[in-house]
């Protein structure tokens, strides 16, 4: 079973700061996909960043970008430039590229981003 | 876009009770829909996966008969507490992924249930 670790349940940075957010996982599975969503305080969950393994180039959208290490198996998050609007809660996921498209969940960081 | 819309948002209702929720991709059509329920400060929980026209399948520890999910039209999908007790009040949050190039889910606002 694939499980998804993000070690750090809270962060705070100051606006206009470049902040971090860990995820690591362990699968056996070669082809797979890794998301970053975000979630709010309205508590909809917003697609941040989508990776494909196969692909060696890491994600970039806009201020939100990622290290993929595969071997490591790590997923970090970068966000550069904060503001008050990335305030949220950010759920690191996986998901199997063959079979049941079932997202599997990190805990979760809850990121605070002050003025 | 991929808006998928979730209804009721928030829903009262007394112990013993029947609830509906709805699931709506308004803007494309949904191979695969899927419902998660998340506990405050917590992370999402897969309830089950559902298909258009075949019967969920349930996560391991999920009672398909007090949570029935019916997904009629590649468009809808419901989920259906059935004698609801105050244990299931909750965050109950659906997602739906596209017919063509479908990895990514789209998830809805959610919806607030509390049991009295």
């Amino acid at each position: 079973a694939q499980t998804v670790t993000q070690s750090q349940p809270e962060m705070s940075v100051q606006e206009a700061e470049t902040v971090t957010l860990s995820c690591t996982y362990d699968t056996s599975e070669s082809n797979y996909y890794l998301f970053w969503y975000k979630q709010p305080p309205s508590r909809q969950m917003i697609l941040v960043i989508r990776q494909e393994a196969y692909k060696q180039q890491n994600a970039t959208e806009n201020r939100f970008s990622v290290n993929f290490q595969k071997a490591a198996k790590s997923f970090s998050l970068k966000i550069s430039d904060s503001q008050l609007g990335d305030t949220a809660m950010y759920f690191c996921a996986f998901m199997k590229q063959v079979g049941a498209q079932k997202l599997v969940f990190g805990q979760g960081t809850r990121l605070t981003i002050n003025p | 876009g991929a808006v998928v819309s979730q209804h009721p948002s928030r829903v009262i209702c007394k112990s013993g009770t029947s609830v509906k929720i709805e699931c709506r991709s308004l803007d494309f059509q949904a191979t695969t829909m899927f419902w998660y329920r998340q506990f405050p400060k917590k992370s999402l929980m897969l309830m089950a996966t559902s298909n258009e026209g075949s019967k969920a399948t349930y996560e391991q520890g999920v009672e398909k008969d007090k949570f029935l999910i019916n997904h009629a039209s590649l468009t809808l999908s419901t989920l259906t507490v059935t004698s609801a007790h105050p244990e299931d009040s909750s965050f109950y949050i659906c997602s739906a992924s596209k017919l063509a190039g479908g990895q990514t889910q789209y998830f809805g606002p959610g919806t607030r249930l509390l049991v009295l």
